[in-house]
């Protein structure tokens, strides 16, 4: 059965350095990759998409890697924040069917001062 | 543009009552999709609609419903409440020109007792 997993529950960066999170995923051919911040109680915010032809996205101190042959995607945040602390969650998708879209369960990332 | 709003932001139910939940998408989206978020399983989607039509479902019970009125205003109902239905339940919507990313209200926080 298709399977998406993030590499820890919990990850705990002090601030400035650069935060690596992991998305890992079998059995599964997605079209794209995304992924999104979410606060607790809040609803989960669109941060970055890449797709399947693409190695690498930016995006200001974000950065996003996806290797198809590993069936891998890592998410960095350069110069971590405090502000920075949350849950990420990768998502796959084979197509826009919103059916489709498989979500990890989250990494809970902390910056500390 | 206001976002994707969700009401009410919390309820607290008993076993076996029925409850429904409502979402406002983004002003121009016409695609409404529904997930429930719960710790262990995260988050799992429920159903989709395009223009009042249900276009997926997700593997819920059919106590498990919803509807899309002609704003795109869209309605989730949960018949016979069961103490497993308490979860964050979110709606997400899409905008017709960017059809992977989707953007999440704030949830709807349901306990069930």
């Amino acid at each position: 059965s298709q399977k998406i997993e993030q590499n820890s529950e919990a990850l705990n960066i002090q601030e400035g350095k650069t935060a690596t999170l992991t998305c890992n995923y079998t059995n599964y051919s997605p079209a794209y990759l995304q992924w999104y911040r979410q606060d607790p109680g809040r609803g989960p915010v669109f941060l970055l998409l890449i797709r399947e032809n693409e190695k690498e996205k930016r995006k200001e101190r974000l950065k996003v890697t996806f290797d198809t042959t590993l069936k891998q995607s890592l998410f960095h945040i350069t110069a971590s924040q405090p502000a920075d602390s949350a849950t990420y969650l990768c998502a796959l998708g084979e197509d826009s069917s919103a059916s489709k879209i498989i979500f990890g369960s989250g990494t809970r990332l902390s910056i500390r001062p | 543009k206001a976002g994707v709003t969700q009401t009410p932001r919390y309820l607290i139910k008993t076993r076996g009552q029925q409850v429904t939940l409502s979402c406002s998408p983004i002003s121009g989206h016409r695609s409404v999709s529904w997930y429930q978020q719960t710790p262990g399983q995260g988050l799992q989607f429920l159903f989709e609609y395009f223009s009042e039509t249900q276009r997926n479902k997700g593997n819920f019970p059919g106590r498990f419903s919803g509807r899309q009125f002609s704003n795109s205003r869209s309605e989730m109902n949960v018949s016979t409440l069961e103490l497993g239905d308490s979860a964050l339940y979110l709606c997400a919507s899409r905008t017709p020109t960017s059809q992977e990313t989707q953007y999440f209200g704030p949830g709807t926080r349901l306990l069930v007792l």
